[in-house]
């Protein structure tokens, strides 16, 4: 079974507006962390936002948002105000176990956006 | 602080030959991880060095293999290179603080490797 499913292989946004990418997981680990990260067509993979399985609190980072519900195994990520530079393939990732697992991220197979003017 | 950094940027090699892929992490940073991504199979993770260590591993043949020096810099040799190498390798480094809740990794530019 996928462990990360990123079910939106593409979508448009207008410029300005909010969008919201689908991330579910599938994991037995109490212990566990998400992030997502942008792939702009350079092929660097960015940083977003991270949440943790233990916290109470969506994430945020300026205009990036974490909808995580965790009965629901669901990390949706939430881009605020869209912008040209928005315009990339975005990954859902997750990092399961505790320290001792080590640093293995698991991808789902991402979304690419497309803001348009 | 200066990011990842991975050398070559590009790289054509054929069929049967090796090839040694260098990343230097960000100062400070004592954990390196090592992921593929083509088209077909995505981003996949090769493996993880930690203080010379390789502490996770991927589900990849033995042609895939790797090293971490003293300073963290990490290197990954592929031996007899197949079309289906043909990928972007990307680096990521993290500070590895043992609580792994909050280790983020950091990834480089990557390497885009072609097999002819």
């Amino acid at each position: 079974a996928q462990k990360i499913t990123q079910t939106q292989p593409g979508m448009f946004v207008q410029e300005k507006e909010a969008v919201t990418l689908d991330c579910t997981y599938d994991t037995s680990d109490q212990s566990y962390g998400l992030f997502w990260y942008k792939q702009p067509s350079s092929g660097e993979m960015i940083f977003l936002i991270y949440q943790g399985s233990y916290d109470e609190q969506n994430a945020t980072e300026g205009r990036y948002s974490l909808n995580f519900q965790k009965a629901r195994k669901s990390a949706n990520l939430v881009i605020s105000a869209s912008q040209l530079g928005d315009s990339a393939m975005y990954f859902c990732a997750m990092r399961e176990g505790g320290g001792a697992a080590g640093n293995k991220l698991t991808f789902g197979g991402g979304t690419r956006v497309l803001v348009k003017p | 602080k200066a990011g990842v950094t991975q050398t070559p940027r590009y790289l054509i090699k054929t069929r049967g030959q090796q090839v040694t892929l260098s990343c230097s992490p960000i100062s400070g940073h004592r954990s390196v991880s090592w992921y593929q991504q083509t088209p077909g199979q995505g981003l996949q993770f090769l493996f993880e060095y930690f203080s010379e260590t390789q502490r996770n591993k991927g589900n990849f043949p033995g042609r895939f293999s790797g090293r971490q020096f003293s300073n963290s810099r990490s290197e990954m040799n592929v031996s007899t290179l197949e079309l289906g190498d043909s990928a972007l390798y990307l680096c990521a480094s993290s500070p590895y603080t043992g609580t792994s809740e909050t280790d983020t990794q950091y990834f480089g530019p990557g390497t885009r490797l072609t097999v002819l």
